[in-house]
C-alpha cells in the first residue's frame, strides 16, 4: 500500500542554518506530492506541491524537487529564520487509491535566535 | 486567511453531553473531510463526504456521526464521548476525488476537551 516515511525530529536549529528534512514514499501509481506546515495552535497549511516527476515545488524559500527514481520529496530551505519553527508534514495523494491522502510522521523544527 | 472556516474553536463537554462541531467552505469543492489530530501526530481521516453523500468511513465509533447538508456545510454530531476522544478535529476540502490530485485546504481546528 502507500505510504510515507519522514525524518524523525525533533529538529532544532540556528537562525540562518540550512534546513534538509528527508521525506521517501510508496506508491502503486503515481502520486502528488506535497509538504504541510503546522504553526503551534493552527492547522495545516499547504507549503508546496509537486504533481510529477522532476516538478519542483517551492514557496517562502523552500523548495522540494518530486524525483521518481529515489522515491524521494526531501524539503529544503536555505536559510531558516525563526517564524519557520512549526511541524511539517510530508503527504502523497494517489488517483490509484482514490486520491485518498497518506502523511508522513511530521518533522518538529524549532529554530532558535 | 482560511477559507475553510471551522466553529467553535474551543469545545469542552461532558461524557453525557451532545454537541456539534461544524465546518463550511464557499470553494465551491466537492469533496469535505474530518480528520483527528492527537498532538504531535499526523491527522487521521475520520470521513470523507463526495458530492454530499458519505464515500469513506475509517471505522469510526458512532458516537461520532457526520452529517453534510449541503455542497459547502459538514457537521460532526457528537455525543457520549470518551476522554481519550480530546484532540484537534480539523476539517477538510478539495476539489474533487475522482481524478483529482489537488491539495487538501484545511481549516484551523476544533480543539475538543472531553471531560
Amino acid at each position: 500500500g502507500d505510504s510515507v516515511t519522514q525524518m524523525e525530529g525533533p529538529v532544532t536549529l540556528s537562525e540562518e542554518a540550512f534546513l534538509t528534512i528527508n521525506c521517501t514514499y510508496t506508491a502503486t501509481g503515481y502520486p502528488s506530492l506535497f509538504w504541510y506546515v503546522q504553526y503551534p495552535g493552527e492547522g495545516l497549511q499547504l507549503l508546496l506541491k509537486a504533481t510529477k516527476a522532476d516538478d519542483k515545488g517551492s514557496n517562502k524559500g523552500f523548495e522540494a524537487t518530486y524525483r521518481k527514481e529515489t522515491t524521494s520529496f526531501h524539503l529544503e530551505k536555505g536559510s531558516v529564520q525563526v517564524s519557520d519553527s512549526a511541524v511539517y508534514f510530508c503527504a502523497l495523494s494517489d488517483r490509484n487509491t482514490g486520491n485518498q491522502f497518506y502523511f508522513g510522521t511530521g518533522t518538529s523544527l524549532t529554530v532558535i535566535p | 486567511d482560511t477559507e475553510v472556516t471551522q466553529t467553535p474553536k474551543h469545545l469542552v463537554m461532558g461524557m453525557t453531553n451532545k454537541k456539534s462541531l461544524k465546518c463550511e467552505q464557499h470553494m465551491g469543492h466537492r469533496a469535505m473531510y474530518w480528520y483527528k489530530q492527537k498532538a504531535k501526530k499526523p491527522p487521521e481521516l475520520m470521513f470523507v463526504y463526495s458530492y454530499e453523500k458519505l464515500s469513506i468511513n475509517e471505522s469510526v465509533p458512532s458516537r461520532f456521526s457526520p452529517e453534510c447538508p449541503n455542497s459547502s456545510l459538514l457537521n460532526l454530531h457528537l455525543h457520549a464521548l470518551q476522554p481519550e476522544d480530546s484532540a484537534l478535529y480539523l476539517c477538510a476540502s478539495s476539489e474533487g476525488l475522482a481524478g483529482d490530485t489537488g491539495e487538501l485546504f484545511f481549516g484551523e481546528g476544533s480543539r475538543l476537551t472531553v471531560l
